[in-house]
C-alpha cells in the first residue's frame, strides 16, 4: 500500500523553528515529486511548497507566505521529506500534509497530517 | 497568482440527488484542474485530475469537465459518504491555488 507518514508537528512558541518528515512506502519514492499543504483551524487547503525528484535536480518552489522561512528538503536513501521551518508565527498554525506529487495529474498520495501550533 | 472560485460555498441535498459544483479560473489553465474530496479530520482524497480522468478506486457516479476557465464537478447520485466538503485545485502554474470549498450536507 503506498502510504505517507508524517511527523513532528507539536507546539511551538512565535519565532521558534520545528522540523517536519514525511516518511513514504509502497512506491519509490526518488521517482518523485513531494509537496507540502497546510490546513488552519476550519478553514480551507493552502499550496506550501514542493520539491522535484533528483532527476529534475531537487529543485524547490515554495508559497509567498513561507518563502525565506520555510525550507523543502528530501533523503531519498531514507524514503523521507522534510519541511523546516523558521521564524513562524502565529498564522503558520494549522495541520500539515505532505502529498505524493504527479505534477499536472495532481497529489494521489497523502499522509495523514501533523498539526503545528505557534502559540506563546 | 490564479484565482479559483467556486460555487455554491454550500449545498444542502438529498440521497439519490444530482450534484454539480462549478470552479472558476481568474485566467486559462487548460485541463490542469483537481478535485478533491475531503470529510471531517481526514485528509483531502483526489477524485478527478485533468478536468475529467477519475482517479482509480473512486467511485464512477463522479464525474468532471471543463476546460480554460470552467470546470464542473458532478456527481451523478449522491450516496451517504458522499457528504463532504470539495476542493478544486490548479495545477497550470505556481502557487498551485485551492477553490474555497463547497459543502455538501444533508437536506
Amino acid at each position: 500500500e503506498e502510504q505517507l507518514v508524517e511527523f513532528g508537528g507539536g507546539l511551538v512558541q512565535p519565532g521558534r523553528s520545528l522540523r517536519l518528515s514525511c516518511t513514504a512506502s509502497g512506491f519509490t519514492f526518488g521517482d518523485y515529486a513531494m509537496s507540502w499543504f497546510r490546513q488552519a483551524p476550519g478553514k480551507g487547503l493552502e499550496w506550501v511548497g514542493f520539491i522535484r525528484s533528483k532527476a529534475y535536480g531537487e529543485t524547490t518552489e515554495y508559497a509567498a507566505s513561507v518563502k525565506g522561512r520555510f525550507t523543502i528538503s528530501r533523503d531519498d536513501s531514507k524514503s523521507i521529506a522534510y519541511l523546516q521551518m523558521n521564524s513562524l508565527q502565529t498564522e503558520d498554525t494549522a495541520v500539515y500534509f505532505c502529498t505524493r506529487d504527479k505534477h499536472f495529474d495532481a497529489m494521489d498520495v497523502w499522509g495523514q497530517g501533523t498539526t503545528v501550533t505557534v502559540s506563546s | 497568482d490564479i484565482q479559483l472560485t467556486q460555487s455554491p460555498s454550500f449545498l444542502s441535498a438529498s440521497v439519490g440527488d444530482r450534484v454539480t459544483i462549478t470552479c472558476r479560473a481568474s485566467q486559462g489553465i487548460s485541463s490542469y484542474l483537481a478535485w478533491y474530496q475531503q470529510k471531517p479530520g481526514q485528509s483531502p482524497n483526489l477524485l478527478i485530475y485533468v478536468a475529467s480522468t477519475l482517479q482509480s478506486g473512486v467511485p464512477s457516479r463522479f464525474s468532471g469537465s471543463g476546460s480554460g476557465t470552467e470546470f464542473t464537478l458532478t456527481i451523478s447520485s449522491l450516496q451517504p459518504e458522499d457528504f463532504a466538503t470539495y476542493y478544486c485545485q490548479q495545477l497550470n502554474s505556481y502557487p498551485r491555488t485551492f477553490g474555497q470549498g463547497t459543502k455538501v450536507e444533508i437536506k
